[in-house]
């Protein structure tokens, strides 16, 4: 597996607070993503980066923020979860060399439930 | 943007036979196709992929086609085995959505033995 790890793994909290999830890698790869997983509905971007600092929305941002100061790290906000924001979060990062895209290789995951 | 669907949502084979998994696109500028293969409780991996400027692909079991004018790209297994039980995700971007990918719904994939 590339060198990417996400904190934490599980997480249970309560609806209307602040939740951050981390994603860390350790080879160098420009890309950065956070990804969503529900039932029937795949993995779905939510926000990505292309460098330090520069980030844009995917097809389900609304909720979410992210931050990237340093190449290795990805974070993840939800501002106030709701129950909705209940799922699989996957971060996943790639090089990006080739006509525009390129691999991108997944972290463990983290499991989120607001209650 | 990009759009993906993915088909069939469930395939049950038995152990040694073939199974197919289409997907549909929707960008003709997408160049990059890939698949994912991910096991219960794990990550999605890579397990093949295509890009436009090819039209088949093999690895040992595994082969994927690409039709650009139709817009639709096939997963095929054959031999299946017990282990090739996961959900399986085809994905499109490039082009266009450069730096991103677009995934389909997945395919729970069961085998037989």
């Amino acid at each position: 597996d590339a060198g990417i790890t996400q904190s934490p793994r599980h997480k249970v909290t309560e609806t209307g607070t602040p939740v951050t999830l981390r994603c860390h890698q350790t080879e160098n790869h420009r890309y950065m993503y956070w990804y969503r997983q529900d039932p029937g509905h795949g993995l779905r971007l939510i926000h990505y980066s292309y460098g330090v600092k520069d980030t844009d929305k995917g097809e389900v941002s609304d909720g979410y923020s992210v931050s990237r100061s340093k190449t290795e790290d990805f974070l993840l906000t939800l501002e106030s979860a709701t129950s909705s924001q209940t799922s699989v979060y996957f971060c996943a990062i790639s090089e990006s060399r080739l006509a525009g895209v390129d691999e991108q290789y997944f972290g463990p995951g983290t499991r989120l439930t607001v209650t | 943007g990009e759009n993906v669907e993915q088909h069939p949502s469930t395939l049950s084979v038995q152990e040694g036979d073939s199974a197919v998994i289409k997907c549909t696109y929707s960008d003709s500028a997408s160049n990059y196709f890939p698949w994912y293969k991910q096991e219960l409780g794990k990550r999605p991996q890579l397990i093949i992929d295509i890009r436009s400027n090819v039209g088949e692909k093999k690895d040992q079991r595994i082969a994927v086609t690409l039709n650009k004018t139709a817009k639709h790209f096939s997963l095929h297994i054959t031999e299946t085995q017990p282990e090739d039980s996961a959900v399986y995700f085809c994905a499109g971007g490039g082009g266009t959505s450069y730096g991103k990918l677009t995934f389909g719904q997945g395919t729970i994939l069961t085998v037989h033995p």
